[in-house]
């Protein structure tokens, strides 16, 4: 299976609050997990990406926490802020393929 | 270094009509992408170039769409005839390693009536 699932649709947070979101995926022949940001307009941009051999990467308040047994990996933004109000997709690479979830679109309230 | 170019930015036709659009990678980016991302959806693969030939068009629709890669470095999409289903931003991305690192393009909207 190719599929990458990705929730929630769309969050709400306040600043500085923490956002937090999650995918799942069914192919364990994925071996790279990135995560994108788009703004309106935009292509999406690379985030932040991690391999399966870690359980957690960090980039300032970006964090990727990686569950291989649950085949689960999650995004986390600390002190959200209005700027990081965007759509975010999760994705997993197998193959030269580059598969994306269905994306998760964050506002961060003032 | 420049991004990833892609024109034109947006497109309308009527259905049935052909649409051409042109991305042009990052300068010896060996691989090119072509996704289609509907409105709300994440974006979908339609076909991917290494070099000059095709690595996987699986999910492409040949009897409507076509895509060539221009000595390995510009590519050109084409949609014909167009259908009210494929009103859609075409994004074209490219990539140096086969990392899963793309670099995308700004995309070119396409609204089909």
């Amino acid at each position: 299976q190719q599929q990458v699932k990705q929730s929630p649709q769309s969050l709400i947070v306040q600043k500085g609050g923490i956002s937090i979101i999650n995918c799942a995926y069914e192919n364990t022949a994925f071996d790279y997990f990135p995560w994108y940001q788009q703004f309106p307009g935009k292509g999406p941009a690379l985030l932040i990406a991690i391999r399966p051999d870690v359980s957690e990467k960090k980039e300032g308040r970006f964090t990727i926490s990686f569950n291989k047994s649950a085949k689960q990996f999650s995004l986390h933004i600390m002190d959200s802020q209005p700027g990081d109000s965007a759509t975010y997709f999760c994705a997993a690479y197998s193959g030269s393929r580059l598969t994306f979830g269905e994306g998760t679109q964050l506002t961060v309230n003032p | 270094e420049a991004g990833v170019a892609q024109s034109p930015r947006y497109k309308i036709i009527e259905k049935r009509q052909s649409v051409a659009f042109w991305c042009n990678p990052i300068s010896g980016h060996a691989t090119l992408y072509w996704y289609q991302q509907i409105l709300g959806q994440g974006p979908k693969l339609l076909i991917q170039f290494q070099n000059n030939g095709v690595v996987d068009d699986s999910q492409l629709p040949k009897d409507r769409f076509s895509a060539e890669r221009l000595k390995g470095v510009d590519s050109t999409l084409k949609i014909q005839p167009a259908k009210l289903e494929d009103s859609a931003v075409y994004l074209c991305a490219s990539s140096g390693y086969t990392t899963g690192e793309l670099f995308f393009g700004e995309g070119s909207r396409l609204t089909v009536l």
